[in-house]
């Protein structure tokens, strides 16, 4: 139990293109979702908490008109990288947690702009 | 706010030797310590964690210690195999009446284990 899935597991996009990541808990309700991003040899970097229903909450520096986050329902949360540009490159990797202690996080996401 | 330091950063150990992967926290409110195993290229995948009202948790090869005083929890491994190696993270966060705190993370320990 506790699978989270991400899609797509990689991508590919030219500059000034939007991109969707969508990340879902498969066998459980997560009461949140998180999102985190990832440099190379570096550790994980949180950008926003979201809940069902409400607005994401973002990190301080984390641009939100740039990384908009949908939560759509208690399995389903989405990432859309707007305008993308060669320094949004980086593996984003998103979690949920059904209860208030452990997060299970998805297989992540490696996102290249061109 | 929270700080975590992880130590060391890179670790090498021969086939069935133990290692020992440290933490230190800052907030002595924190409450919860989980421990994210992860491989090249994936998601971390978490392989045990320790609330703050217990000392000790062991899930066959795998322990973690917790010692609030000292505000420090390590991951101990025994009898390491070569599929042991990975970055592992240690992490650090406050959850109280029903709400998630966020996981502060250490910088991650590259474990390599020699066949």
């Amino acid at each position: 139990g506790a699978v989270v899935s991400q899609h797509p597991s990689w991508v590919i996009c030219k500059s000034g293109t939007s991109v969707k990541i969508e990340c879902r808990s498969l066998d459980f309700q997560a009461t949140t979702m998180f999102w985190y991003r990832q440099f190379p040899k570096q550790s994980l970097m949180l950008m926003a908490t979201s809940n069902e229903g409400s607005k994401a909450t973002y990190e301080q520096g984390v641009e939100k008109d740039k990384f908009l986050i949908n939560h759509a329902s208690l399995t389903l949360s989405t990432l859309t990288v707007t305008s993308a540009h060669p320094e949004d490159s980086s593996f984003y990797i998103c979690s949920a947690t059904r209860d208030w202690y452990e997060q299970y996080f998805g297989p992540g996401t490696r996102l290249t702009v061109t | 706010g929270e700080n975590v330091e992880q130590h060391p950063s890179t670790l090498s150990v021969q086939e069935g030797d133990s290692a020992v992967i440290k933490c230190t926290y800052s907030d002595s409110a924190s409450n919860y310590f989980p421990w994210y195993k992860q491989e090249l290229g994936k998601g971390p995948q978490l392989i045990i964690d320790i609330r703050s009202n217990v000392g000790e948790k062991k899930d066959q090869r795998i322990a973690v210690t917790l010692n609030k005083t000292a505000k420090h929890f390590s991951l101990h491994i025994t009898e390491t195999q070569p599929e042991d190696s990975a970055v592992y993270f240690c992490a650090a966060s406050l959850n109280y009446g029903g709400s998630q705190g966020n996981l502060i993370f250490g910088k991650g320990t590259k474990l390599s284990v020699k066949p």
